[in-house]
C-alpha cells in the first residue's frame, strides 16, 4: 500500500539546537513534496516545496532535503526558538504531478527555552 | 487584506441534522478544497474544485456534498448519512499553476 510516515511521536530539543523531522514514503514517485506548519486548532500554513529534481531547498532558518532514492525528506530549523513550536506536515504529490497532495499525520515540535 | 476564511469557527448539531460549513476568499484562486482532520490524522481530502461550476470527490466523500456558484465561495455540506461528522474541518484555495496550499482558520463541528 502507499503510505506517508511522519514520527508519531513528538520531537523536543532545546532552543538554540537544529531540528530535524522526517518524511518517508513508499511506493510513490513524487514530483514535489511540501512542508506546511500547523498550530493548535488553526489551518496549516505553507512553508517549502521542493521539486523531484532539486537536492535542497532553503529559506531563512528552514532547510528542506529530498532524496527520492531513499524516499525520504528532511526539514531542518536551525537556532530553533520557542515559537517553532508546532506541528509540521509533510506533504506530497502521490498522482504525478498533480494538484492534490496527500498529507502525513505530522510531527509536533516542542522547543523549550 | 486578501484570505480564506472560514465560519463558524466552533459548531454544534445534534444527530440527523444537515449542516452547511462556510468557506469564502478573495485570493482569486480557481482552485478550492475541503479537508477533514482528526486528531492523530493526517488531512482527507472531502471535495475539490478545480473551476467554477465544477467539483470532484475526494476521498471520503461520502456523506458530504459541495457547490461551487461562484470563485469565491465553496460551502460544504455534512448530512445526516454523515456517520462521524465530528471532526475539524478544514478549506484551502491554490492559484492556478501553483501547488502551494492556503488554508482557512477551521471549523470544529461537534454532532451529539
Amino acid at each position: 500500500s502507499q503510505k506517508i510516515e511522519q514520527n508519531s511521536e513528538a520531537l523536543n530539543i532545546q532552543e538554540g539546537k537544529t531540528a530535524t523531522l522526517t518524511c518517508n514514503y513508499t511506493n510513490y514517485s513524487p514530483a514535489y513534496l511540501q512542508w506546511y506548519r500547523q498550530d493548535p486548532g488553526r489551518g496549516p500554513v505553507f512553508l517549502l516545496l521542493i521539486r523531484e529534481n532539486e537536492k535542497e531547498k532553503r529559506k531563512e532558518r528552514l532547510k528542506v532535503t529530498f532524496d527520492t532514492t531513499l524516499k525520504q525528506s528532511l526539514f531542518h530549523i536551525t537556532a530553533s526558538q520557542p515559537a517553532d513550536s508546532a506541528t509540521y506536515l509533510c506533504a506530497l504529490d502521490t498522482s504525478g504531478g498533480s494538484y492534490i497532495p496527500t498529507f502525513g499525520r505530522g510531527t509536533s515540535l516542542i522547543v523549550h527555552p | 487584506d486578501g484570505g480564506i476564511t472560514q465560519s463558524p469557527k466552533y459548531l454544534f448539531r445534534k444527530e440527523g441534522q444537515n449542516v452547511t460549513l462556510s468557506c469564502e476568499q478573495n485570493l482569486n484562486h480557481d482552485a478550492m478544497y475541503w479537508y477533514r482532520q482528526d486528531p492523530g490524522q493526517g488531512l482527507r481530502l472531502i471535495y475539490y474544485s478545480q473551476i467554477v461550476n465544477d467539483f470532484q470527490k475526494g476521498d471520503i466523500a461520502e456523506g458530504y456534498s459541495v457547490s461551487r456558484e461562484k470563485k469565491e465561495s465553496f460551502p460544504l455540506t455534512v448530512t445526516s448519512a454523515q456517520k462521524n461528522p465530528t471532526a475539524f474541518y478544514l478549506c484551502a484555495s491554490r492559484a492556478s499553476g501553483a501547488y502551494e496550499q492556503y488554508f482557512g482558520p477551521g471549523t470544529r463541528l461537534t454532532v451529539t
